[in-house]
């Protein structure tokens, strides 16, 4: 059975870093063909891929984000994590992570984390 | 970027049958999935590679297109089918999602 869950700060201010934790269970990063990959989601709002990490170690980060983007994974320990540098508050939103195959679906996501940059 | 264009919402009764599309600004192949989600839950995967089932998804659930237009299909719908749905495009960078169209029952 997949399970992944996301951790991370809750509230954090303008400027900061966000620092965003996925443990999960039920597959390998290490295993051919998966993937972890961030998506989030304001509040009311649609869904914005963020990032993703293959068992390769190759990532992707979304290009609208530019260079703020940073995806590494744990292999040993099952976990992946995304960095989010200069944050402002249209970052605050639901993060989620999710179990990515190889042609680019999410195959089960977490639960979500709500993050909010606040002052 | 690859734009996905949905309809906002549609309302219909139960036991009918509801398509919803989902039409993309250049072609995505056949690598479009398509999503459940209702008010407070993460997203669930109904249909993979614009036509397969996930495992545990009702049959009520298809899925067809390929190229540049895509529907979802429920038939019947069920009253626990209220929910937004989007479909997403794996075949060019950056991948993306649509809009959601939010279905609800009459």
């Amino acid at each position: 059975q997949v399970t992944l869950k996301e951790s991370g700060p809750g509230i954090l201010q303008p400027s900061h870093t966000l620092s965003l934790t996925c443990s999960f269970s039920g597959f390998s990063l290490s295993t051919y063909g998966m993937g972890v990959s961030w998506i989030r989601q304001p509040s009311g709002k649609g869904l914005e891929w963020l990032a993703s990490i293959w068992w390769n170690g190759n990532t992707y980060n979304n290009p609208s984000l530019k260079s703020r983007l940073t995806v590494s994974k744990d292999t040993s320990n099952n976990q992946a994590f995304l960095k989010v540098t200069s944050v402002d508050t249209a970052d605050t939103a639901t993060y989620y992570c999710a179990h990515t195959k190889y042609y680019g679906y999410n195959y089960y996501w977490g639960q979500g984390v709500m993050v909010t940059v606040s002052s | 970027d690859t734009v996905l264009t949905q309809s906002p919402a549609l309302a219909v009764s139960p036991g009918e049958r509801v398509t919803i599309s989902c039409r993309a600004s250049e072609s995505v192949s056949t690598l479009m999935h398509w999503y459940q989600q209702k008010p407070g839950q993460q997203p669930k995967l109904l249909i993979y590679l614009a036509s397969h089932l996930e495992s545990g998804v009702p049959a009520r659930f298809s899925g067809s297109g390929s190229g540049t237009d895509f529907t979802l299909t429920i038939d019947p719908v069920e009253a626990d089918d209220t929910a937004t749905y989007y479909c997403q495009q794996s075949w060019n960078d950056p991948y993306t999602f649509g809009a959601g169209t939010k279905l609800e029952l009459k």
